[in-house]
């Protein structure tokens, strides 16, 4: 079945540091990629996207890019500010073809503290 | 557009009282439509999702069950809550059919506390 893999949290980092957190995924086809975020107490928040292989997703200069040959999608971001601690949910939803539903599969989750 | 609504926002309930949770959805129509749970302190566990009225499918044994009476309505319940069960419930939905692009949209959440 299909699958995401995030790297293990908590993320710590100072303002203006360089952010990467990672995603690897198992999926038959070309799945489309997703990254959520999701602020303390509150829901999930789509925050990129990307639907084909070397696509990069962008938003509030975060970035992601579909990387088929090692099925990653890799999120960075130049200069965290303290707005961004959040967690951070890496996703796939099938591709056409792929059979069965259009669950979407979620990632477990990476925790980022930005610190003044 | 499409929103999704989610209640209650939070809520307390004694172990082995029954458990409600509604979540509706508008301006689509067919949706899957999702259960998740956070426990403190962890990632999103899949609990049930739905590909149409009466089609439930449950991703992990538990106390709790779902229901789609409606197509955009989805309910999660429990005839017995356990200290377990607490932690943070998200509904979910996204849109139906094969292809790619389908993300899932989610509501703000309910906080269960079993006490």
């Amino acid at each position: 079945g299909n699958s995401v893999t995030q790297m293990e949290g908590p993320v710590t980092l100072s303002e203006e540091a360089f952010l990467t957190i990672n995603c690897t995924y198992t999926a038959t086809g070309y799945p489309s990629l997703f990254w959520y975020v999701q602020y303390p107490g509150e829901g999930l928040q789509l925050l990129l996207k990307a639907t084909k292989a070397d696509d990069k997703g962008s938003n509030k200069g975060f970035e992601a890019t579909y990387r088929k040959e090692t099925t990653s999608f890799h999120l960075e971001k130049g200069s965290v500010q303290v707005s961004d601690s959040a967690v951070y949910f890496c996703a796939l939803s099938p591709s056409w073809g792929s059979g069965g539903y259009q669950k979407v599969t979620f990632g477990t989750g990476t925790k980022l503290q930005v610190i003044p | 557009s499409q929103t999704i609504h989610q209640w209650p926002a939070t809520l307390v309930q004694p172990v082995g009282s029954p458990l409600s949770l509604e979540c509706t959805v508008e301006g689509t129509s067919n949706p899957n439509l999702y259960w998740y749970r956070q426990a403190a302190g962890r990632g999103l566990q899949l609990l049930f999702y739905s590909v149409g009225i009466g089609q439930i499918s449950s991703e992990v044994p538990q106390n709790l069950s779902a229901s789609r009476p409606q197509d955009r309505q989805f309910i999660l319940s429990s005839k017995k809550l356990l200290l377990s069960d607490s932690g943070f419930y998200l509904c979910a939905w996204s849109g139906t059919g094969f292809g790619g692009n389908t993300e899932a949209f989610f509501g703000q959440g309910t906080r269960l506390t079993v006490v």
